[in-house]
């Protein structure tokens, strides 16, 4: 059975940092693509980064790129999703999602219950 | 990046009732069309692929249709477990972009 768990979530301030990790069963990690989507509190999602399944090309949306990176740990079957310089526009849930393939073009079967960020001082 | 529009915002139905939900992407994707479904304090989950492929274990009840620009979600007699929030997403670009959403009420 596939399961993703999500944690590493909880309050960070403004300009802050926070590592959220995404552990996966059911699966390997070296075989789909993996991403991050996000849901601002009442709004809709949000596809956040995404990494291939062999971690060559990762890829990110414009409101993180250069304060957000996504990596993948293999051996620990976990991706990992670093925040840096964190916004208060920031603040979501962030799921972890399985795509269907290893590389690009992918919608995601597999989601994680969701790890809570919220940004403020 | 693709913009998609998803209409109406929210739609009141009774069960029973055939309902319909739109989507409409700013430029062609082909059929590189999802749809999710989400209930309050829940990840999403997939319901239709490759616009008109439904995921292993949905009901039947579901079907996309569509190409290009112009998609649709349609279930054909509601349930009391579908009132919930439709999200289509495209996945043809490199960034993926999802619908703002249909709220499914109860009327």
């Amino acid at each position: 059975e596939v399961q993703l768990l999500e944690s590493g979530g909880g309050l960070a301030q403004p300009g802050g940092s926070l590592r959220l990790s995404c552990a996966a069963s059911g699966f390997t990690l070296n075989t789909f693509a993996m991403a991050w989507v996000r849901q601002a509190p009442g709004q809709g999602l949000e596809w956040v980064s995404r990494i291939s399944a062999t971690s060559e090309i990762a890829y990110y949306a414009d409101s993180v790129r250069g304060r957000f990176t996504i990596s993948k740990d293999n051996s620990k079957n976990t991706v990992y999703l670093q925040m840096s310089s964190l916004r208060g526009e920031d603040t979501a849930v962030y799921y972890c999602a399985k795509g269907v393939v290893a590389g690009t073009r992918n919608y995601f079967d597999y989601w994680g219950q969701g790890a809570l960020v919220t940004v403020s001082s | 990046d693709i913009q998609m529009t998803q209409s109406p915002s929210t739609l009141s139905a009774s069960v029973g009732d055939r309902v319909t939900i739109t989507c409409r992407a700013s430029q062609s994707i082909g059929d590189s069309l999802a749809w999710y479904q989400q209930k309050p304090g829940k990840a999403p989950k997939l319901l239709i692929y490759q616009a008109s492929s439904l995921q292993s274990g949905v009901p039947s009840t579901f079907s996309g249709s569509g190409s290009g620009t112009e998609f649709s979600l349609t279930i054909s007699s509601l349930q009391p477990d579908d009132f919930a929030t439709y999200y289509c997403q495209q996945y043809i670009s490199y960034s993926p972009t999802f619908g703002q959403g249909t709220k499914l009420e109860i009327k």
